[in-house]
């Protein structure tokens, strides 16, 4: 079975400032999919940026991007120019690639993230 | 489009009632989840469908839940008898189980009190 591991609860940086959060993952599959999650106080889950673990290139999404280490089972999210409607708690997910897993998600615990002024 | 919809956002009851959570997924969409989410155990998936049939209900807590989808354009999750353990924020969530179509859309979730 696949897990999903956050191992920072919470963290912080200062508002402008950069911050990278880190996430693990166990799969015995070569294809999958894995993505960031945002979910801000008004709990509305919110896609951030995805990964397709067959693309070597990082994905990147304006002030947001990854750095996927697929031999590691690393994917971490990395917030340039932080700002103050970042704050959210962040949930990494994994997902398999074949259909016949069905398109289910396994997240991580979660960061949460706070912005300081 | 409005996005997955879910009613009620918020819902109080007393133990030992039943209660009924709704979800209309984004239209098109062939795939719907339910996932609970609690601070002791995180994010758990409970039950998904695809194309309305019931896939994968292992995470379904106990006989109390069950989840229906008559349609493609709504679904149900039911607690009956409900539990002060079952408080929690429910979601919904759908996606297209097809090439190129990735990510799940969720919705605003249903706090659940049991009181």
């Amino acid at each position: 079975a696949q897990t999903v591991t956050q191992s920072q609860p919470e963290m912080s940086v200062q508002e402008a400032e950069t911050v990278t959060l880190s996430c693990t993952y166990d799969t015995s599959e070569s294809d999958y999919y894995l993505f960031w999650y945002k979910q801000p106080p008004s709990r509305q889950m919110i896609l951030v940026i995805r990964q397709e673990a067959y693309k070597q290139q990082n994905a990147t999404e304006n002030r947001f991007s990854v750095n996927f280490q697929k031999a590691a089972k690393s994917f971490s999210l990395k917030i340039s120019d932080s700002q103050l409607g970042d704050a959210a708690m962040y949930f990494c997910a994994y997902r398999a690639f074949w259909e016949t897993s069905g398109s289910r998600l396994t997240f991580g615990e979660g960061t949460q993230l706070t912005v300081n002024p | 489009d409005a996005g997955v919809i879910q009613s009620p956002r918020h819902e109080v009851t007393e133990m030992g009632q039943e209660v009924t959570l709704r979800c209309k997924p984004i239209s098109g969409h062939n795939s719907l989840f339910w996932y609970r989410q609690t601070m002791m155990r995180g994010l758990e998936l409970l039950i998904y469908f695809n194309n309305n049939v019931p896939i994968d209900d292992s995470g379904m807590p106990e006989d109390r839940f069950s989840a229906k989808m008559p349609n493609a354009s709504f679904s149900t999750l039911k607690i009956q008898p409900s539990e002060p353990r079952d408080s929690a924020v429910y979601f919904c969530a759908s996606s297209f189980l097809g090439a190129g179509q990735l990510e799940a859309f969720f919705g605003q979730g249903t706090r659940l009190t049991v009181v």
